[in-house]
């Protein structure tokens, strides 16, 4: 499949905003995901933007979508220790049979 | 029910033995999805179900069987496996063809396997 990119690592103090960035090549997506794994467990869906918004919050939440430059990011404000955890970025798009195409995740550590 | 149920959560088996790892949902959707996960690495697609009829392979070798005898299950049998097949296994199931109902994709748990 196309391919979904994004750091892999990100440490932030608790209190501090993150921020985890993430690319993506398949020009037909339409939905692009951010789902959060804690260790030995399975994927959470955070949030979801569709590819003709270019902003949506939620809660501590906000997503910017370029699709011009076909980036993603998620913020989180307020990082508290309870957010560390895998990120991934997913999009979805007819091209994959509507399968979900993840990036390799971002580890992100929150620290006290 | 919004919900992707899996079974067994825990799975451990000998290289010859042949298991099946299952997954229901009543949500009523068309499209059922297989999808592999070893540690700290992303879910890797293995096979798509759509109105049950197999639609892709990810190129996944012979000794998983994927088998979808109604609507609402998927099945993955396990014969012959390897001890680098040890991962997460994880059911996903969605409105096949609806992309704008993203509420319609939803994982299950998952199934722990280990191969010994």
């Amino acid at each position: 499949g196309e391919d979904v990119e994004q750091s892999l690592f990100l440490s932030v103090r608790e209190g501090d905003s993150s921020v985890i960035n993430c690319t993506y090549t398949d020009s037909s997506s339409t939905y692009l995901y951010w789902y959060k794994q804690e260790p030995g467990a399975g994927l959470q869906l955070l949030t979801y933007i569709f590819s003709n918004m270019d902003m949506k919050q939620d809660q501590r939440l906000t997503v910017l979508l370029n699709k011009k430059d076909k980036h993603l990011s998620l913020r989180i404000a307020d990082t508290q220790t309870g957010d560390s955890a895998i990120y991934f970025c997913a999009e979805r798009s007819s091209n994959s049979g509507y399968a979900l195409n993840f990036g390799k995740g971002t580890s992100l550590l929150v620290t006290p | 029910d919004t919900e992707v149920t899996q079974t067994p959560k825990h799975l451990v088996m000998g290289m010859t033995n042949k298991k099946s790892l299952k997954c229901e949902q009543h949500m009523g959707h068309r499209a059922m999805y297989w999808y592999k996960q070893k540690a700290k690495k992303p879910p890797e697609l293995m096979f798509v179900y759509s109105y049950e009829k197999l639609s892709i392979n990810e190129s996944v070798p012979s000794r998983f069987s994927p088998e979808c005898p109604n609507s609402s299950l998927l099945n993955l049998h396990l014969h012959a496996l390897q001890p680098e097949d040890s991962a997460l296994y994880l059911c996903a199931s969605s409105q096949e063809g609806h992309v704008l109902e993203v509420y319609g994709y939803t994982f299950g748990s998952g199934t722990r396997l280990t191969v010994v």
